[in-house]
């Protein structure tokens, strides 16, 4: 059975830090992993997919990795604002799960100005 | 290009009554994907059909239902309802095939007294 870990449970940073998030995941067996946002009472929105096959994707000031053999993803923000302050969730999509994504229990993270 | 679309967003039900939510997919998206987000469970994967068939379950009694229609707009079904099926309904659509990236709607909130 798949399980995602994501480390911290929660960050709080000053504004303008760089920053890194861990998740990481059991089963390697995976078509994708996928990084979200979630902000208060609200739904998600998708950040960046990377495939299976891919090492890293871009997406502004974000840049998610991927490990697959290890089975560790990072998610690299640059440059912090106050608007990034949500909840970050990684989740992978399984082999053998069809379209099922399995989620981590997300980073919190506070940026203060 | 709308996204994807859940109604109703807040509703309060009392225990023992049954609801339905509805999910509109992105447009010419025909895989739905049902989650339920809890702050001790998480997210968690509830269905998934494609093409008006169901292709995946979750873990969840038989109380929790869903269907398809023909032009993948989505509903789903929880009967008998309990304390603990209060939660925040996640719906997400994706193209076919098992390397798409997951859209989510913005929830419908579900209160159960």
């Amino acid at each position: 059975k798949q399980e995602v870990t994501q480390i911290p449970a929660a960050l709080s940073v000053p504004e303008g830090e760089n920053l890194v998030l861990n998740c990481s995941f059991t089963d390697s067996a995976i078509y994708n992993l996928q990084w979200f946002r979630q902000d208060p009472g609200k739904g998600l929105t998708s950040l960046l997919l990377i495939q299976s096959s891919q090492r890293e994707q871009t997406s502004g000031r974000l840049n998610a990795s991927l490990d697959k053999s290890s089975g560790r993803s990072t998610l690299y923000i640059a440059a912090s604002q106050p608007g990034d302050s949500a909840t970050y969730l990684c989740a992978v999509k399984g082999e053998t799960s069809g379209s099922r994504l399995t989620f981590g229990e997300g980073t919190q993270l506070t940026v203060n100005p | 290009k709308a996204g994807v679309t859940q109604t109703p967003r807040y509703l309060i039900k009392t225990r023992g009554q049954q609801v339905t939510l509805s999910c509109s997919p992105i447009s010419g998206h025909r895989s739905v994907s049902w989650y339920q987000q809890t702050p001790g469970q998480g997210l968690q994967f509830l269905f998934e059909y494609f093409s008006e068939t169901q292709r995946n379950k979750g873990n969840f009694p038989g109380r929790f239902s869903g269907r398809q229609f023909s032009n993948s707009r989505s509903e789903m079904n929880v009967s008998t309802l309990e304390l603990g099926d209060s939660a925040l309904y996640l719906c997400a659509s994706s193209l076919q095939g098992p390397a798409g990236e997951l859209f989510f709607g913005e929830g419908s909130r579900l209160t159960v007294l």
